[in-house]
């Protein structure tokens, strides 16, 4: 069954420094998103993604944090400046025809800033 | 804003046991709603997906309703075996088009079924 995959599963880096987190969604799909969950925490949305531009985005997502579909298969989220608060398991999902079908999730990266 | 609740937050029933989970919501003009399962270090793998327009949807042993008058969803898992051990999530989309592309995501309810 076609996944959706995200590299790499675990990122340490250091607080100020940028950071990308990288996902391929399945193939067909045209809907892409970003989630993320704080350790102990509920999954919070950050952003979706369509048609080569975002769709909407939560109030999380501020100007630290960027999108792009930089070729036809991947799907990346870039945070400029990380702050320690940027800590959490970050998941992408894609879905086939938006919020009208079901959204699949890759594993996540878990993003550890110190 | 829309908030969704689980209850209860953990639940150990001994294996063969059919059980329910619960998930509440406050806004109901809520679009779709669906349910997820997370394994430990893993991503969320959705379950059932139910349109506001549909009451219920059933995949195997499991059946999910919507009941939006009152705010609520209800995971019936029959038969429980051990592999069903994994936290279970809810999620509600609220009206696309006013800026809710987004699922709110309730805290989750962990199910220990016990051998």
């Amino acid at each position: 069954e076609p996944e959706v995959t995200q590299t790499p599963s675990h990122q340490v880096t250091q607080m100020g420094q940028e950071v990308i987190l990288r996902c391929v969604p399945i193939s067909n799909h045209l809907y892409f998103y970003w989630y993320r969950q704080i350790l102990g925490q509920k999954v919070e949305f950050l952003v979706s993604f369509y048609n080569n531009e975002i769709s909407e985005k939560s109030e999380i997502f501020d100007d630290q944090f960027s999108v792009e579909r930089p070729d036809g298969s991947n799907f990346t989220l870039k945070i400029r400046s990380t702050k320690l608060e940027d800590s959490a398991m970050y998941f992408c999902a894609s879905s086939e025809q938006g919020l009208y079908s079901p959204l699949h999730f890759g594993n996540g990266t878990r993003l550890t800033v110190t | 804003k829309q908030e969704v609740t689980q209850i209860p937050a953990a639940l150990s029933v001994p294996e063969g046991e059919n059980l329910v989970l619960n998930c509440s919501f406050t806004d109901s003009a809520i679009y779709n709603l669906q349910w997820f399962r997370q394994d430990p270090g893993k991503g969320l793998t959705s379950l059932l997906l139910i349109q506001s327009s549909q009451r219920e949807q059933t995949s195997g042993r499991l059946n999910a309703s919507l009941d939006k008058s009152s705010g609520r969803s209800t995971l019936y898992i029959a038969a429980s075996q051990p592999g069903d051990s994994a936290t279970y999530l809810c999620a509600g989309l609220g009206n696309p088009g006013g800026g809710a592309d987004g699922l709110t995501f309730g805290k989750g309810t962990h199910l220990i079924i016990q051998p």
